[in-house]
C-alpha cells in the first residue's frame, strides 16, 4: 500500500516558469512533509520541510504549500532554472514511522 | 565536514550469492538508516539503526539485514540474491534518532547489479 502518492511521474518546464509537484498521503498521523532533490549519481538531499501546524513555507525560489484537510501537500519552484533539473520526492513522517517516500517525479527545464 | 561514505559505489553479483554493503556516516551522527531506490518504486526503507540497534525495519525479506557497529559505520548485507534486488541502495545519516524528524543526509549509493 503506496501511503505517499506523487505525481506527476515526469515534467517538463520552460527556463523561467513554475514547476510544480503534488503530493497526497494517506496516514493522518503524518506530521512531517519533506521534499528531497537528487541529482543523477547523488543521494537525495534535503531542499526544504513543513509541518501541519503552517499551510506554506517558502526558501528562496522554493515553496511547500500543505492543504491538512485535503491530505495534500506540493511543491512549486519559482522561476525554474535549468540547473533545477533533478528527480524530486516527497516524503512523510511521525515519531513513529521512518520517512516514506513518494516514487519521485523527473523535473526537466528547457532554455 | 566528511559526508556519508558508500562503498563500493558499483557492484556486480551473480544470482545466489552475497553481499555486503558499507556506510559511514557523518562524523557524530549516531543513526543510519539505508534506502533501496529502483526505477518503478522509488525510494523504499530497509531499517534503520540508532547507537547500534535496530530501531525500525521495512517490509522486506529476511534475506536483508543490517547492523551498527560502535563508532556508528553500518553495513547491510543481502544473502541469496535475486534478480529483483538489483537497485540503488542508499544510506542516511542523522544527528539523532529518525523517528523525530531529523534531517538525513544521503550517501550517494552503491549501484548493485545482480545477473
Amino acid at each position: 500500500q503506496q501511503q505517499v502518492k506523487q505525481s506527476p511521474q515526469s515534467l517538463i518546464v520552460q527556463k523561467g516558469g513554475i514547476s510544480i509537484i503534488n503530493c497526497a498521503y494517506e496516514n493522518t498521523a503524518f506530521d512531517y512533509f519533506p521534499w528531497y532533490q537528487q541529482f543523477p549519481g547523488k543521494g537525495p538531499a534535503l531542499l526544504i520541510a513543513i509541518r501541519p501546524d503552517v499551510s506554506e513555507k517558502k526558501e528562496g525560489r522554493f515553496t511547500i504549500s500543505f492543504n491538512k484537510s485535503a491530505k495534500q501537500f506540493s511543491l512549486h519552484i519559482m522561476d525554474s532554472q535549468p540547473g533545477d533539473s533533478a528527480t524530486y520526492f516527497c516524503a512523510a513522517s511521525n515519531a513513529n514511522t521512518p520517512l516514506v517516500f513518494g516514487k519521485g517525479t523527473r523535473l526537466s527545464v528547457i532554455a | 565536514k566528511a559526508g556519508v561514505t558508500q562503498t563500493p559505489r558499483y557492484l556486480i553479483k551473480t544470482r545466489g550469492q552475497q553481499v555486503t554493503l558499507s556506510c559511514s556516516p557523518i562524523s557524530g551522527h549516531r543513526s543510519v538508516s539505508w534506502y533501496q531506490q529502483t526505477p518503478g518504486q522509488g525510494l523504499q526503507f530497509l531499517f534503520e539503526y540508532f547507537s547500534e540497534t535496530q530501531r525500525n525495519k521495512g517490509n522486506f525479506p529476511g534475506r536483508f539485514s543490517g547492523r551498527q557497529f560502535s563508532n556508528s559505520r553500518s553495513e547491510m548485507n543481502v544473502s541469496t540474491l535475486e534478480l529483483g534486488d538489483s537497485a540503488l541502495y542508499l544510506c542516511a545519516s542523522s544527528l539523532k534518532d529518525i523517528s523525530i524528524n531529523e534531517k538525513l543526509f544521503f550517501g550517494s549509493g552503491t549501484q548493485l547489479s545482480v545477473l
